[in-house]
Order: structure tokens, then C-alpha cells, then sequence
């Protein structure tokens, strides 16, 4: 099955400052998601990506993947306490109808004010 | 849109009862949804595909007599965690699509099971 590997584990930032959390897949990525979650919390769809060198943003945050597509990078600009958070990298395991996510582990995201 | 609820957002119980979390779409049809648990500092782990009007596709290594999943309409499916142990206390959340095919999953609220 799909291995997603999110680096870094944990950040924590001064507000303002921009990060980059990335996800690496041991396989090609048919579709990949980032969410963000608050502890105890559902998942909050952020962006979706499918298609190698793809990049999207929404507000201050861009989500790109790379041309081979096993690799995509989460980056926020001028970090708020707001983007606080976990954010996790799903991917589509492909195939089929019914199509499953596996998910890393998540980046702990802390943003000081 | 696409908005999923679960409920209970909590429930303890103790040690060899049973416990039933409902996941429901509320502007959608889910001819399918799946479960995941997450412990603590952990990613999610899917436990099992949820098919409406037909048996549960479970994940290697989930018991399906033990996770009971139960479709049994295009808006809502149950999890019932039975006999539930200790090691069974978790956060539990579900997810469907509202679009079929390569498609955001959209989640519930989760439910965190505590058994004591």
C-alpha cells in the first residue's frame, strides 16, 4: 500500500514567518490531499492535486506537486495563530471506484504570536 | 455543501458494553463511507470501507466481529464497537465523498471513545 512520509513531524513558527511542510510517496501519487485538523477534531479538506507540476493556492497557502508525483509541498506565507494545526497529506490509492486515502502522519504546526 | 455529521462527539463506557457511532451525510448521498481511527500523535487509519446495502470491506488486521458496520441507507452508516476493551478507546471518524471518483473525502467531527 501507498507510504506517505511528512517532514518535517513538528514547526513551530514566530507569526509571519512562511513554512514548508512536504509529503513524499513510495509510489506515484494518483491524487493527493492535504487537510488540516484540529486536535480531537475533523479533517478540513485544503487542496487536491493530480496532475505532475500542479500547483494550487487558496488565501496564504500554495500546494504544489512534483512533475514525477511523488512529491508535494505544503507552503504557507506570512504564517497567522489561525493556520495552527495538523496539517496531513492523503493519497488516493487508485483504482476502482471506491477510492480509499492512506494519510502520513502529520506536520504539528505552532504559530507564536 | 458536503457536510458530514457524526455523533455521539464523545461517549465512555465501560469495559465489555457496546457503542454505536452514527455518520451521517447530510446533503449528499454516500454509496459509500470509511471509517478511520486515529490514536494519539498518529495518522489515520482506515479500518474499513463502508458499502451501502452490502457487507463492509475491512482493512487487514480489523476485526470485522468486533467493528460491526452496518449501510443501510445512502445517507447514514453505523460503527458499533462491541464487547469494547480498553484498547479499543480511540478517536473514531468517518469520512464519505460527495462526488464519486478521484474527490475530496469530507470528514465528520470524529467521535473519541473512552472505555473504562
Amino acid at each position: 500500500s501507498q507510504e506517505l512520509e511528512q517532514s518535517p513531524q513538528s514547526l513551530i513558527v514566530q507569526e509571519g514567518k512562511n513554512l514548508t511542510i512536504n509529503c513524499t510517496s513510495s509510489k506515484t501519487l494518483y491524487g493527493l490531499y492535504w487537510y488540516k485538523q484540529k486536535y480531537g477534531e475533523g479533517l478540513i479538506f485544503l487542496m487536491m492535486l493530480q496532475k505532475g507540476g500542479e500547483e494550487k493556492s487558496h488565501e496564504k497557502i500554495t500546494a504544489k506537486l512534483d512533475e514525477k508525483k511523488q512529491q508535494s509541498s505544503l507552503h504557507i506565507t506570512a504564517s497567522q495563530p489561525s493556520h495552527a494545526g495538523i496539517y496531513l497529506c492523503g493519497a488516493d490509492e487508485g483504482g476502482g471506484s471506491n477510492y480509499k486515502l492512506t494519510f502520513g502522519k502529520g506536520t504539528l504546526l505552532t504559530v507564536n504570536p | 455543501g458536503a457536510v458530514v455529521s457524526q455523533h455521539p462527539s464523545w461517549v465512555i463506557c465501560k469495559s465489555g458494553t457496546s457503542v454505536k457511532i452514527e455518520c451521517r451525510s447530510l446533503d449528499f448521498q454516500a454509496t459509500t463511507m470509511f471509517w478511520y481511527r486515529q490514536f494519539p500523535k498518529q495518522s489515520l487509519m482506515l479500518m474499513a470501507t463502508s458499502n451501502e446495502g452490502s457487507k463492509a470491506t475491512y482493512e487487514q488486521g480489523v476485526e470485522k466481529d468486533k467493528f460491526l458496520i452496518n449501510h443501510a441507507s445512502l445517507t447514514l452508516s453505523t460503527l458499533t464497537v462491541t464487547s469494547a476493551h480498553p484498547e479499543d478507546s480511540s478517536f473514531y471518524i468517518c469520512s464519505a465523498r460527495a462526488v464519486q471518483g478521484a474527490s475530496p473525502l469530507h470528514f465528520g467531527n470524529g467521535t473519541r471513545l473512552t472505555v473504562t
